[in-house]
């Protein structure tokens, strides 16, 4: 089975720190991807990488930045923290093998910021 | 750019019933795949289902099934025989070039 982790299921930090959300899948996929989830809006893609240290602007990247050096890890970095972005994120990753693969998704990161 | 609609903020669903799931989504592009998950009060996204464009017959996976229909532009998740267990959040996704676009979601109740 597809194993995606995320550092942390909770996380409270105050306005102005820089976060660093880590997420690491053990299935060898190429693809890796990070949403926030609000009541109301769905998810929303902020980045995504389809390779090592390559990485694509989402629909929403302002006041995110990503981070891939290797393979398996895809860190999520928010620059200084402000209140509207507290949320639910959601790494996922996928393989470029084939067509119509699903993502495979973390546990989620409830991140408050104070 | 691609749209999912789900037009159903909410479903109740008795125990043991079967029910639908609608969703519909626009795409201009030759070859998609569209998804359903399933997220739980607990927060992680669950893998239900997938359905591929030129796919001829309705995926299934256990109790799920998927009617798709293509002129419509519908992707209806079918759950038979709900369970107390099935209640959750579901999505629909449609997805290209291994990104996918989320509908906002259906909250499905199951009550016993």
């Amino acid at each position: 089975d597809v194993k995606v982790t995320q550092s942390s299921r909770y996380l409270v930090k105050r306005t102005g720190e820089k976060v660093f959300l880590e997420c690491v899948q053990d299935m060898d996929h190429e693809n890796m991807f990070w949403y926030r989830q609000d009541p109301g809006l769905g998810l929303r893609l902020i980045y995504f990488s389809y390779d090592v240290k390559m990485k694509e602007k989402g629909d929403i990247p302002e006041g995110y930045s990503v981070s891939r050096e290797k393979k398996e890890r895809f860190s999520l970095i928010l620059e200084s923290a402000s209140t509207n972005q507290t949320s639910m994120y959601l790494c996922a990753s996928s393989t470029s093998q084939g067509l119509y693969q699903p993502q495979h998704f973390g546990d989620g990161t409830r991140l408050s910021i104070l | 750019a691609q749209k999912i609609t789900q037009t159903q903020p909410g479903m109740f669903v008795q125990e043991k019933e079967a029910v639908t799931l609608d969703c519909t989504y626009d795409t201009s592009d030759p070859s998609y795949g569209l998804f359903w998950y399933k997220q739980p009060s607990s927060g992680e996204m669950i893998f239900l289902i997938y359905q591929g464009s030129y796919d001829q017959q309705n995926a299934t996976e256990g109790r799920y099934s998927l009617n798709f229909q293509k002129a419509r532009k519908s992707a209806n998740l079918v759950i038979s025989a709900s369970q107390l267990g099935d209640s959750a959040m579901y999505f629909c996704a449609q997805g290209s070039n291994y990104k996918l676009t989320f509908g906002k979601g259906t909250l499905l109740t199951v009550n016993p």
